[in-house]
């Protein structure tokens, strides 16, 4: 079954504390990328990653680190949480020909105190 | 940067009616306009999507225009059912900037 799969799906931390959201997709997608969904704002995207070792920022990237090692997993890192970071996150991905969310991970939602 | 637009920000229908989703973009160089589907606490679901040398493409019940000239795309649901009840988004890629931008959301409800 094609899939995107995100760990861990709920998370509360505190402020400064070092966390890594995973994703992973089944697919042999080449692109990958993360977005956060806040009310009123809708969803954006935080980084993208063409290809293995070939990544980019988004709209807002600010506080947030990725890595793209394998084809497979594309990690979010969030090296110093702070409470504006507390928001649902997905992971996405697809052909490098549509270059656009196809399939979504199923979201983690991460409050940071 | 890309800036999307979408309209209405909430709608009510009842069923059977048809349902019109208007979005617009800023950048001329957006080639590629997704529609996303959210159910409530659960992910985006792509639904339908058009490319920029395309002006119509449909789905069974749903269809998508673009105005390229006018930078306007629009997502229609006709014969509509309870089950289209979601959160619907339109985006727009910028193919240079490789960045895909969305919209702020519908909030489409079907009444039975």
């Amino acid at each position: 079954e094609a899939q995107v799969t995100q760990n861990p799906r709920y998370l509360i931390t505190v402020t400064g504390k070092k966390l890594t959201v995973t994703c992973s997709q089944n697919m042999n997608h080449e692109y990958m990328s993360w977005y956060r969904q806040d009310p009123g704002l809708g969803l954006r995207q935080i980084y993208y990653s063409m290809n293995v070792e070939v990544t980019d920022k988004g709209d807002v990237p600010e506080g947030y680190k990725v890595s793209r090692k394998e084809k497979r997993n594309f990690p979010l890192i969030l090296e110093s949480p702070s409470p504006n970071q507390t928001s649902l996150y997905f992971c996405a991905s697809s052909h490098i020909k549509d270059r656009a969310g196809k399939l979504f991970g199923p979201g983690t939602r991460l409050t940071v105190t | 940067g890309e800036n999307v637009e979408q309209h209405p920000s909430t709608l009510s229908v009842q069923e059977g009616d048809s349902a019109v989703i208007k979005c617009t973009y800023s950048d001329s160089a957006s080639n590629y306009f997704p529609w996303y589907k959210q159910e409530l606490g659960k992910r985006p679901q792509l639904i339908i999507d058009i490319r920029s040398n395309v002006g119509e493409k449909k789905d069974q019940r749903i269809a998508v225009t673009l105005n390229k000239t006018a930078k306007h795309f629009s997502l229609h649901i006709t014969e509509t059912q309870p089950e289209d009840s979601a959160v619907y988004f339109c985006a727009a890629l910028d193919t240079g900037r490789r960045a895909l931008t969305f919209g702020s959301g519908t909030r489409l409800q079907v009444q039975p």
